[in-house]
């Protein structure tokens, strides 16, 4: 069985460029999250899907993150413009409704994001 | 307030032997579920163990055992017999409430490094 995938694995920008990050969540996976480990920092939520819809996006930063997740299948979150602060590494992570352990986020590799 | 705390930035162990790994966690639900994961240097996140805020009995998976004790809200992780391999950083998660598909708060990691 296929794991989560992400993509880029990574991407260097400059700041005020656009960003497209990419997720493939596990097949069957109804929830899809994303995270972000700023440099030094603890792995901070971000947002939640529940199927195509937004679960909870109390996490995203500011209104230069949106996140979509066409059909209920992967998911892009797009930054723009990117910031210096912006940098670090995005974690996906997908999780069954009803799984073997009750809330096993499965993650993928992450995207690490610099921003010059 | 953090909620969930690693007071260790970095650990060493000698091979072949124990070592735990603290995490304490902070909630006011009754609901809850405590997770480790490891991230070696390559990046992945990989599900370790999990414990219920329900579960009596400590869980243990393999060489890893989870040290739950509810009163003090501590969850601190044992390793067995220490490999090389096992050098990486740990990080403790949390999932509040009742709903599995909740997103998780994580500790910001404890370093292992296993000395041969």
């Amino acid at each position: 069985e296929a794991g989560v995938t992400q993509f880029p694995s990574h991407s260097v920008i400059e700041k005020g460029q656009t960003v497209t990050l990419r997720c493939d969540p596990i097949s069957g996976h109804d929830n899809l999250y994303w995270y972000r480990r700023v440099m030094g920092k603890e792995i901070k939520f971000l947002l939640h899907f529940v199927k195509e819809s937004k679960q909870d996006e109390s996490g995203m930063p500011n209104n230069r993150f949106l996140a979509e997740r066409t059909g209920g299948t992967y998911s892009t979150l797009k930054v723009q413009p990117a910031e210096l602060e912006d940098s670090g590494v995005y974690f996906c992570a997908s999780s069954e409704l009803l799984g073997q352990v009750p809330g096993e986020q499965f993650f993928g590799p992450g995207t690490r994001l610099t921003v010059l | 307030a953090q909620k969930i705390t690693q007071t260790q930035p970095g650990m060493f162990v000698q091979e072949k032997e124990a070592v735990t790994l603290d995490c304490t966690y902070d909630t006011s639900d009754q609901s809850y579920g405590l997770f480790w994961y490891k991230q070696p240097s390559s990046g992945e996140m990989i599900f370790l163990i999990y414990q219920g805020s329900y579960d009596e009995q400590n869980a243990t998976e393999g060489r890893y055992s989870l040290n739950f004790q509810k009163a003090r809200k501590s969850a601190n992780l044992v390793i067995s017999a220490s490999q090389l391999g096992d050098s990486a950083m740990y990080f403790c998660a949390m999932r509040e409430g009742g709903n599995y598909g909740q997103n998780f708060v994580f500790g910001p990691g404890t370093r292992l490094s296993v000395l041969p």
